[in-house]
């Protein structure tokens, strides 16, 4: 049984489209989180959420627009897209902040044409 | 503020040999650190993290890691590498009362036969 799993695996969309990411954990953790890992591999953390509210907003886009209808649920819209979204987003989990272990979905490469 | 400075984007060791990752941090206020492995992909998983308690941090798979805040280090090493130790490693950094976590720019381990 999955811990934290997203949909779609793959995403291939064209500029300008309107699209979203859906992410779904079953380990009861409170915090939710959205990262962003581009063409080199570097990984940035883009929001986290904790009971369903917004911790941070890492000076992401405002195309970006994350929801979190329950604290199982983190779904990533993205307005507009940019050949630049492309990359691959993961999201994660932890019970809490700080020295807590943070489970990672399996990941959605989104390319953008 | 705080950050993770991984010394060498690629290393390359034969089956059997010590595997070395170096890991710098920098942070203001007492850090939490950890070790993450991406396999190709798939997500991150948690190897180990230090939290405060015993500076020698043992983690899964045979890794070992030592904080050593004297020279604000955590480096990650493995006695015998093996064949299934080829990923791309992470080290990052959080506190407490932090809802996100800092990655260094990874490391690619590639295994000799």
């Amino acid at each position: 049984d999955t811990a934290v799993s997203q949909t779609p695996k793959y995403l291939v969309t064209q500029m300008g489209n309107d699209k979203s990411i859906k992410c779904e954990q079953n380990l009861g953790h409170d915090t939710m989180y959205w990262y962003k890992q581009d063409s080199k591999k570097f990984l940035k953390i883009m929001f986290s959420y904790n009971n369903k509210e917004l911790i941070i907003n890492e000076t992401v886009p405002n195309r970006f627009s994350p929801k979190s209808p329950d604290k199982a649920h983190l779904n990533l819209h993205i307005n507009s897209l940019e050949l630049g979204d492309s990359a691959v987003y993961f999201c994660a989990s932890s019970l809490r902040g700080g020295d807590y272990e943070q489970y990672f979905g399996p990941g959605t490469r989104l390319t953008v044409t | 503020a705080q950050s993770v400075t991984q010394l060498g984007s690629h290393v390359s060791v034969s089956e059997g040999a010590l595997v070395l990752l170096r890991c710098n941090y920098s942070s203001s206020v007492p850090p939490y650190l950890f070790w993450y492995v991406q396999y190709p992909n798939q997500g991150l998983q948690l190897l180990l993290k230090y939290t405060s308690a015993a500076t020698l941090v043992k983690g899964i798979n045979g890794f070992e890691a030592e904080f050593k805040k004297s020279e604000t280090s955590f480096h990650l090493t493995k006695p015998s590498a093996h064949m299934s130790d080829a990923a791309e490693y992470f080290c990052a950094v959080s506190h407490s009362n932090d809802y996100k976590l800092s990655f260094g720019a990874g490391t690619t381990v590639t295994v000799r036969a």
